[in-house]
């Protein structure tokens, strides 16, 4: 079963433009995280933020989360060719013991 | 430098076939999971285990089992291979107890393996 939806499915920006995913997911969550998959690799943890936060960094990432909308945001700041990626959001819900990914974001980013 | 190590990156096989996906960690976690991605359905969870000999059906279990004889090895075997399993299979690893309502930390990813099935 799919939880969370990421948004927008593709995203195209120049290198120093910020670029901003959001994430969507259904039911109450402990936490909260985001991953990054280069093309044709397996997936890296970027940041893990928790059911009682609502803001968090890491160096050029933020993340945000506002569980009254069920919605988590993850914004890279003065990206990089090197940002260009897919990115997950992952919810582990209290109703759960696994982690469920959503459908991922492609984030392209031209020199 | 930890590392999930997946033995094979890609493979191809018959309608038929029995294979084998190997997945070995060196970080002594305690759950190990197997996943597949598809393009537009993201990752989907096939099995996991939260300790040696103990596994648990994911959201797509059918047509696949598992064996975990060993702590760091987890394997993910496809009895009788069929085209609709050609897919990424990425394996993970994460420490921690795994159990209902609690927090399922940072999941570590091997390379992935890239199964064509003939």
């Amino acid at each position: 079963s799919q939880q969370g939806e990421e948004d927008p499915q593709a995203l195209s920006i120049q290198e120093g433009e910020n670029a901003t995913m959001n994430c969507s997911y259904k039911t109450s969550i402990n936490n909260l995280q985001w991953y990054r998959q280069n093309s044709g690799r397996g997936l890296v943890h970027l940041i893990l933020i928790r059911s009682n936060e609502r803001e968090k960094h890491s160096g050029r990432l933020r993340v945000t989360l506002d569980t009254s909308k069920k919605s988590s945001s993850l914004l890279i700041t003065a990206s990089r060719a090197a940002d260009t990626a897919s990115y997950f959001c992952a919810t582990d819900g209290w109703d759960t013991d696994k982690l469920i990914f959503g459908t991922g974001t492609r984030l392209q980013v031209f020199p | 430098d930890v590392k999930v190590t997946q033995s094979s990156r890609y493979l191809v096989k018959r309608t038929g076939e029995k294979v084998f996906l190997e997945c070995v960690q060196d970080m002594d976690h305690e759950n190990m999971f197997w996943y597949r991605q598809d393009p537009g359905l993201g990752l989907r969870l096939i099995y996991f285990s939260y300790d040696v000999k103990m596994k648990e059906k994911g959201d797509i279990p059918e047509g696949y089992s598992v064996s975990r004889e060993k702590k760091e090895r987890f394997s993910l075997i496809l009895e009788s291979a069929s085209t609709n399993q050609t897919s990424m299979y990425l394996c993970a690893s994460s420490s921690g107890t795994l159990q209902e309502n609690s927090n399922t930390g940072e999941l570590f990813f091997g390379e992935g393996s890239r199964l064509t099935v003939l």
